[in-house]
């Protein structure tokens, strides 16, 4: 089993759709959470960073964590052509060897059409 | 600002030979710098962590006498592949981390090509 799952898609929606995206772990040590978006032959932007259970928001983007269920989501508001790309979850532990190491999710591919 | 770069973007190499990817924070000082492999369709897979003026370390699986890591400054990390094959034609990419900071700031990432 994969440290982290995430499902690859491809996620199609139409312009203006609230996009849903989601990854699930099983590594406890895992306490901060983070999105990337990757736009086809460039390195991953960052999107989101949280830290604890909850809700934040930055303006169309929000992320949600769960640790008690150890899933966390993306949710995209009004969604753009232009956020076509593939989302890449990712997470690292607080301290120890595992300290500053990125785990990473598949990616899912999302396209936007108008 | 956090902005990395990394030189060359792309780059075409003959079975045998030895290629260095340059890996730079640009407008911070990072303590660690971090080197991912992607291969099409796929997530990155991190290949090593590099602190400044310390030996890299290396995950599992990853040849650290192929894949040589440098950090001589808080700003530049370089990675060489040594004595390429066609099999470590893919994409490469570095992330840093700032002093204090959780955020990994990715390069651009470099194509390798190995014919």
């Amino acid at each position: 089993q994969k440290e982290v799952e995430q499902d690859p898609g491809p996620l199609s929606v139409p312009e203006g759709a609230i996009v849903s995206l989601n990854c699930t772990y099983s590594n406890s040590a895992f306490q901060y959470f983070m999105w990337y978006r990757q736009y086809s032959r460039k390195g991953p932007e960052l999107l989101m960073y949280t830290y604890s259970s909850g809700n934040k928001e930055d303006g169309r983007f929000t992320a949600q964590v769960d640790k008690s269920s150890k899933y966390i989501s993306l949710f995209i508001r009004d969604s753009q052509p232009s956020d076509s790309a593939t989302y890449l979850c990712a997470m690292r532990g607080a301290g120890g060897t595992s300290y500053g190491k990125l785990t990473f999710g598949q990616g899912t591919i999302l396209t936007v059409h108008p | 600002g956090a902005v990395v770069s990394q030189h060359p973007s792309w780059v075409i190499c003959k079975s045998g030979t030895s290629v260095k990817i340059e890996c730079r924070s640009l407008d911070f000082q990072a303590t660690t710098m971090f080197w991912y492999r992607q291969f099409p369709k796929q997530s990155l897979m991190l290949m090593a962590t590099s602190n400044e003026g310390s030996k890299a370390t290396y995950e599992q699986g990853v040849e650290k006498d192929k894949f040589l890591i440098n950090h001589a400054s808080l700003t530049l990390s370089t990675l060489t592949v040594t004595s390429a094959h066609p099999e470590d034609s893919s994409f490469y990419i570095c992330s840093a981390e700032g002093t204090g900071g959780l955020e990994q700031y990715f390069g651009p990432g470099t194509r390798l090509t190995v014919t």
